[in-house]
């Protein structure tokens, strides 16, 4: 199957620092990303829709002023948390679709676990 | 998009076969079923996924009811290595246009 690649596995930070995730489809070209955050114990939660060439769709209660998504490439979309705080501390995950033989599957990448100190 | 119904745990020997329901009664006729796996920590996994007839890969077995309300996962010879959280969800596809909703999914522990 299509390979999601996502960088990196962990970071810790301190507040107020901006972080970013790469999120790199390895063979296949990805028009569209989706990101997702999901807290301890929980289920994932989708927070937007990467589109490239073009501006995220965040979904409702996301802040797409600081949570910054960037798809500039047909294999690269990158979110970026700015000023994070403490209670942006959790596991972010990208996922994107091969629209050639894989099109009805999404292909995840192994998450990334972000903690604000 | 039509809500998912699925137990919260459930619990399966070692090399027996796992059965994982899930309830979908208001799922529309274009909407497919899909199941995704995440184990700790990791991303999720796509396992399988159909729209009326029943489908069969080398992970797992889906079983759609005929009045498509309800499917079943099943994993044959369940192993250590299957103990994960099972996303049960439906969407409607349009397209290259759709994304999917995550419900809390059933946690599936394999015991020896």
């Amino acid at each position: 199957g299509a390979v999601v690649s996502q960088h990196p596995s962990w970071v810790i930070c301190k507040s107020g620092t901006s972080v970013k995730i790469e999120c790199r489809s390895l063979d296949f070209q990805a028009t569209t990303m989706f990101w997702y955050r999901q807290f301890p114990k929980q289920s994932l939660m989708l927070m937007a829709t990467s589109n490239e060439g073009s501006k995220a769709t965040y979904e409702q209660g996301v802040e797409k002023d600081k949570f910054l998504i960037n798809h500039a490439s047909l294999t690269l979309s990158t979110l970026t948390v700015t000023s994070a705080h403490p209670e942006d501390s959790s596991f972010y995950i990208c996922s994107a679709r091969n629209p050639g033989t894989d099109n009805e599957k999404l292909f995840f990448g192994s998450g990334t676990q972000l903690s604000v100190l | 998009d039509a809500k998912t119904t699925q137990p919260p745990s459930m619990d399966c020997a070692e090399g027996r076969a796992a059965n994982l329901p899930c309830n979908h009664s208001t799922i529309s006729g274009n909407e497919y079923v899909y199941w995704y796996r995440q184990i700790h920590s990791q991303g999720p996994q796509y396992i399988i996924h159909g729209l009326k007839n029943n489908e069969t890969n080398e992970m797992a077995s889906l079983i759609i009811t005929e009045d498509r309300k309800s499917s079943t996962l099943i994993l044959p010879h369940a192993t250590l290595r299957d103990t994960a959280v099972y996303y049960c969800i439906v969407k409607w596809r349009e397209g290259s246009n759709y994304k999917l909703t995550f419900g809390k999914g059933t946690l599936l522990t394999v015991n020896p």
